[in-house]
């Protein structure tokens, strides 16, 4: 199975700053087709996952373009550029491009 | 675009068996997966099973690999989960996601919560 490693865990953050979020995998995430299947999520308290950003750096409708996934191969990130209070909650990569489907550990971000 | 709900949760003994639904309306497309992802309260989120849904091909964890069924009804646009030999680590929130693109759990439902306790 792809191993998803996610730094920081936890990431405190003042409001209007920007945040960065690093995603590792163990193995490539270029699936065959070419594409490579890596999405982000974000979880506020109580709610379901929503997707962000998925193919690495395409942005859902309607998530705010604040929000950025970048990187290749085995590493990614997601930028925040400007963390609203609305952004609080927990965000995941996840490998789509080799069964199982496999999930970072999560990183909580807060407010300062 | 579309909605996912989950249905059938509920307390059961170890050992006993459980089947849960999600009900998918309103997607355009029917060509990728269908997935159950689970999620123990304050834990992160754990695949559980999918299932291409015109293939019918399906895939599990390890964890739930020979206990679990996943299954899919065309007609009545609904997805299932079998829950066989319920263990106590087996309570979760069960979540059911849909790949609009491959590989992409573009859309998931509430959830419905499944407890295993003696």
């Amino acid at each position: 199975d792809v191993v998803m490693t996610q730094s920081p865990l936890s990431l405190p953050v003042t409001l209007g700053q920007a945040a960065s979020i690093s995603c590792r995998s163990s193995q490539s995430v270029v699936f065959s087709d070419g594409n490579t299947y890596l999405n982000w999520f974000q979880q506020r308290p109580g709610q379901s996952p929503r997707r962000l950003i998925y193919k690495v750096s395409d942005r859902d409708s309607g998530v705010p373009d604040r929000f950025s996934g970048s990187g290749s191969g085995t590493d990614f990130t997601l930028e925040i550029s400007r963390v609203e209070a609305e952004d609080v909650g927990i965000y995941y990569c996840m490998q789509g491009s080799h069964w199982p489907y496999t999930f970072g550990q999560g990183t909580k971000l807060e407010i300062k | 675009e579309g909605q996912l709900v989950e249905s059938g949760g509920g307390l059961v003994q170890p050992g006993r068996s459980l089947r849960i639904s999600c009900a998918a309306s309103g997607f355009t497309s029917d060509d990728h997966g269908m997935h159950w992802v689970r999620q123990v309260p304050g834990k992160g989120l754990e695949w559980v099973s999918g299932i291409i849904w015109n293939t019918g091909n399906t895939g599990y964890a390890d964890s739930v690999k020979g206990r679990f069924t996943i299954s899919r009804d065309k007609a009545k646009n609904s997805l299932y989960l079998q829950m066989n030999s319920l263990r106590v680590e087996d309570t979760a929130l069960y979540y059911c996601g849909k790949d609009i693109e491959p590989g992409g759990l573009a859309s998931w439902g509430q959830g419905t919560l499944v407890t295993v306790s003696p």
